[in-house]
């Protein structure tokens, strides 16, 4: 049962332009969403959260939008640069309780590429 | 501030040995977590601590796989016997309370020959 999924394995964009990864989810007791950022060989690093009380969270060129009704949640990277190429991993944890409260569950991630 | 700490980086076993795994959280951080990351997937949560409790081990094979936190502070993990699919990385995580972001280590990528 895949809670957390992310349906684009990969997404190639040029350099400057706009990076859109989604991830939906299925379990309504989630209420922070987070994303990290994976280089090869090495640990997942922690990106941008957001809480359900919240649509929209910015953090310099990253920008997470949660849409709750339809269980969607976006990271947009503007503008993209080379170095942004990693794999992206969407998460979910519930804060208030229930069996999701304190544990990470992730997707698949997706491959993003930004050619020069 | 010192990350998660894992060691080893890399380990190749034949199946049906044992293999430990070792790591050390962030200082302060009271919340503890060791995922498996299979090729091509997503980390899957084996075991989570609460200083030196189990708070979810729903996704761990206590056949074959357990899990220690002494102190509250550093951790192991131990599989035996391995099996070919326990191929994986194995990484660990901390955050000072367990609905905060986690900060991974670098990742121990066992291979089961």
């Amino acid at each position: 049962d895949q809670q957390v999924k992310q349906n684009s394995p990969s997404l190639s964009v040029q350099e400057g332009r706009i990076s859109i990864l989604n991830c939906d989810y299925t379990n309504s007791m989630f209420d922070y969403f987070l994303w990290y950022k994976k280089y090869p060989a090495e640990g997942p690093t922690f990106l941008i959260s957001i809480s359900s009380i919240k649509d929209k969270n910015e953090d310099g060129r990253f920008t997470v939008f949660l849409n709750k009704s339809a269980k969607h949640l976006s990271l947009h990277i503007v503008p993209s640069q080379p170095g942004d190429s990693a794999v992206y991993f969407c998460a979910a944890s519930g804060r208030t309780g229930g069996t999701s409260y304190g544990k990470l569950t992730f997707g698949q991630g997706t491959i993003l590429t930004v050619h020069p | 501030e010192a990350g998660v700490a894992q060691s080893p980086r890399y380990k190749i076993i034949e199946k049906r040995q044992s293999v430990a795994f070792w790591c050390n959280p962030i200082s302060g951080h009271a919340t503890l977590y060791w995922y498996q990351q299979i090729l091509g997937q997503g980390p899957k949560l084996l075991i989570q601590f609460q200083n030196n409790g189990v708070v979810d081990d729903s996704q761990l094979p206590k056949d074959r796989f357990s899990a220690e936190r002494l102190k509250g502070v550093d951790s192991t993990l131990k599989i035996q016997p391995a099996k070919l699919e326990d191929s994986a990385v194995y990484l660990c995580a901390s955050s000072l309370v367990s609905y905060t972001e986690a900060f991974f280590g670098q990742g121990t990528r066992l291979t089961v020959v």
